[in-house]
């Protein structure tokens, strides 16, 4: 059973629009979040993380939004351009080290 | 190395047949991971190595797996008798500690 959800396989955005990721997690007991970018052939990158401590966290262009009650965690990336295009993967840590991914959603941006 | 290097960075075997994956951490990263993804599925958490405690093995998916890291560093992943269910990309990944992972490229196996 999946603990960390993301529903949406793929997405696309016309450049320059904003993109919307979301993920839903199942474990209330998960405190820290990450989301992770993964290009083709590459290894997953790490993108931005949050703690259950905020509902916010903004690093330039990306924005990661952390609503508890709801166990939802969106990515926000404004405005996207075309080297955004990848498979994103939110990431909750689980106990000390472990961290639970989702499936991926695959962004595309259209130039 | 400066990243996590994974070899081969892929392979193609046929099935029954034994493969060994390798990861080079970064230098100093005390922890260890190595995850899988399968088609259409997320990455998969298969075993964790911090420092000389016990591995925590509790992802492997049968007793055809197994892993060790030897000197507290390069780390094998060894599947026996493979089958095509084993076909993934065999990610593996460091961390200084308890914090985020830095993940190589991956080995992409394909069990024919």
């Amino acid at each position: 059973d999946q603990q960390v959800k993301q529903n949406s396989p793929s997405l696309s955005v016309q450049e320059g629009r904003i993109s919307i990721l979301n993920c839903d997690y199942t474990n209330s007991m998960f405190d820290y979040f990450l989301w992770y970018k993964k290009y083709p052939a590459e290894g997953p990158t790490f993108l931005i993380s949050i703690s259950s401590i905020k509902d916010k966290n903004e690093d330039g262009r990306f924005t990661v939004f952390l609503n508890k009650s709801a166990k939802h965690l969106s990515l926000h990336i404004v405005p996207s351009q075309p080297g955004d295009s990848a498979v994103y993967f939110c990431a909750a840590k689980e106990g000390t080290y472990k961290y639970i991914f989702g499936t991926g959603t695959r962004l595309k941006v259209l130039a | 190395g400066a990243g996590v290097s994974q070899s081969p960075s892929n392979k193609v075997t046929e099935k029954g047949k034994d493969v060994e994956l390798r990861c080079d951490p970064i230098s100093g990263h005390t922890a260890l991971y190595w995850y899988r993804q399968s088609l259409g599925q997320g990455l998969e958490f298969l075993i964790y190595f911090q420092g000389n405690s016990a591995p925590d093995k509790s992802g492997l998916p049968s007793d055809r797996f197994s892993a060790e890291r030897t000197g507290g560093s390069v780390s094998t992943l060894t599947i026996q008798r493979t089958q095509q269910e084993d076909s993934a990309v065999y990610l593996c990944a460091s961390s200084p500690g308890t914090g985020g992972y830095t993940f190589g490229s991956g080995t992409r196996l394909t069990v024919v």
